[in-house]
């Protein structure tokens, strides 16, 4: 059962416009939310990040947006540049079925910006 | 320099032998993590670890054993490797359990 999902593996735009890279869950134990971008050959670096009491979180280019009702939070690059081709990995942190904490990957939407 | 370090960065194993991936970081965080990434799987957590002495399961704990016995390290053991654990192996370590994850550049991992 795929807890945070994100349906499009790839995803191609040009340079200048407008990326957005959307994330699905199923858990409403999950209370927080983070992007994370990879490059080839090296380990995720954190991107931002969003609570659950929030429904828009910005940094620079990087604006995520949560919709709790839908239980989707989508992340928006503006402008994309060719330095932002990369995979990027939706993940989410709530209390497990256990009772500890996880924090759950989807399986990533690879982003090519066109110059 | 401060971070998180993994080691090796590529390792070759024949079927049932004993592996450890190594997993170092200079922050001092108290919470520690083993993800593994599988195409068509994204990242699945191993093992992780809330501090020193305190490890639990994750998604996908079978065949892999963790101890933390210094709050730097954490490495992972596969006591007897089989070919479905070829994969790249991720360590990272946050702060607290919100904090943002730091990864490592991973360690990819072919069993023969």
């Amino acid at each position: 059962d795929q807890q945070v999902k994100q349906n499009s593996p790839s995803l191609s735009v040009q340079e200048g416009r407008i990326s957005i890279l959307n994330c699905d869950y199923t858990n409403s134990m999950f209370d927080y939310f983070l992007w994370y971008k990879k490059y080839p050959a090296e380990g995720p670096t954190f991107l931002i990040s969003i609570s659950s009491i929030k429904d828009k979180n910005e940094d620079g280019r990087f604006t995520v947006f949560l919709n709790k009702s839908a239980k989707h939070l989508s992340l928006h690059i503006v402008p994309s540049q060719p330095g932002d081709s990369a995979v990027y990995f939706c993940a989410a942190s709530g209390r497990s079925g256990a009772g500890s904490y996880q924090l759950t990957f989807g399986k990533g939407t690879k982003l090519s910006v066109i110059p | 320099d401060a971070g998180i370090t993994q080691s090796p960065r590529y390792k070759i194993t024949e079927t049932g032998r004993q592996v450890t991936l190594m997993c170092h970081q200079t922050w001092s965080h108290s919470y520690m993590f083993w993800y593994r990434q599988d195409l068509g799987h994204g990242l699945r957590l191993i093992y992780y670890s809330a501090a020193a002495d305190i490890t639990d399961k994750g998604e996908v704990p079978d065949g892999y054993v963790v101890s933390r016995s210094k709050t730097e390290n954490f490495p992972l053991t596969l006591e007897s490797a089989t070919r479905s654990q070829t994969s790249v192996y991720f360590c990272a370590s946050s702060e607290s359990r919100n904090s943002p994850l730091h990864f490592g550049n991973g360690t990819r991992l072919t069993v023969t």
